[in-house]
């Protein structure tokens, strides 16, 4: 029962352009969502979060768009950059009580110089 | 400043040996551990959670064990390696249980031959 999926696996942009990374999710009590960056052989860093009583949170060059009623989220990264290669992980919980994340299966993007 | 460590990095093992990863964190009291392991294509699956030393919250039936003998140790164990237990190893901690960030270590590559 994959609850979050990331039906893309991967994603080539070239430098500079707008990645945009999607996320889907199924279970409605879903409030609470988090990006992560992973490189190979390390774990995963925090890129940004984003509460289901926004539906756009920003930090720097990254933005979390949040579509409730669709139950999906986007990552738009602008502009990228090579150094943004890397797989991206979306991961939900619901704060009513629950503990923990559920991952999506990640996407890995390719910036091209 | 908090970090994580894990240890070994990379580990190739037999079925049927006996396994010990361990996870440390440094600059934080009584923090949440995880355990989550990444097969291939597949997200992050979560394994075991600790509130404290001595508690722990299993997720997934398995071979696995978790044990946190000390406030910021959290080991992974097994008594006999099967071939699927092979994957990449995340240890993670965060403040809150729940909806929080988690914090990642750089995680064991593991192979069970």
């Amino acid at each position: 029962d994959q609850q979050v999926k990331q039906n893309s696996p991967s994603l080539s942009v070239q430098e500079g352009r707008i990645s945009i990374l999607n996320c889907d999710y199924t279970n409605s009590m879903f409030d609470y969502f988090l990006w992560y960056k992973k490189y190979p052989a390390e774990g995963p860093t925090f890129l940004i979060s984003i509460s289901s009583i926004k539906d756009k949170n920003e930090d720097g060059r990254f933005t979390v768009f949040l579509n409730k009623s669709a139950k999906h989220l986007s990552l738009h990264i602008v502009p990228s950059q090579p150094g943004d290669s890397a797989v991206y992980f979306c991961a939900a919980s619901a704060t009513s009580g629950t503990y923990k994340y559920i991952f999506g299966t990640g996407t890995r993007l390719k910036v091209l110089a | 400043s908090q970090t994580i460590h894990q240890w070994p990095a990379t580990l190739v093992q037999p079925v049927g040996s006996p396994l010990s990863l361990e996870c440390t964190v440094e600059g934080t009291s009584n923090p949440n551990l995880y355990w989550y392991r990444q097969a291939a294509g597949r997200g992050l699956q979560l394994l075991f959670y600790s509130v404290g030393i001595g508690q722990i919250s299993s997720e997934v039936p398995q071979n696995l064990s978790a044990s946190r003998p000390q406030d910021r140790q959290f080991i992974l164990s097994s008594k006999k390696l099967l071939l699927s237990d092979s994957g990449f190893y995340l240890c993670a901690w965060s403040v809150l249980l729940g909806v929080d960030t988690q914090y990642f270590g750089p995680g064991t590559r593991l192979t069970v031959l």
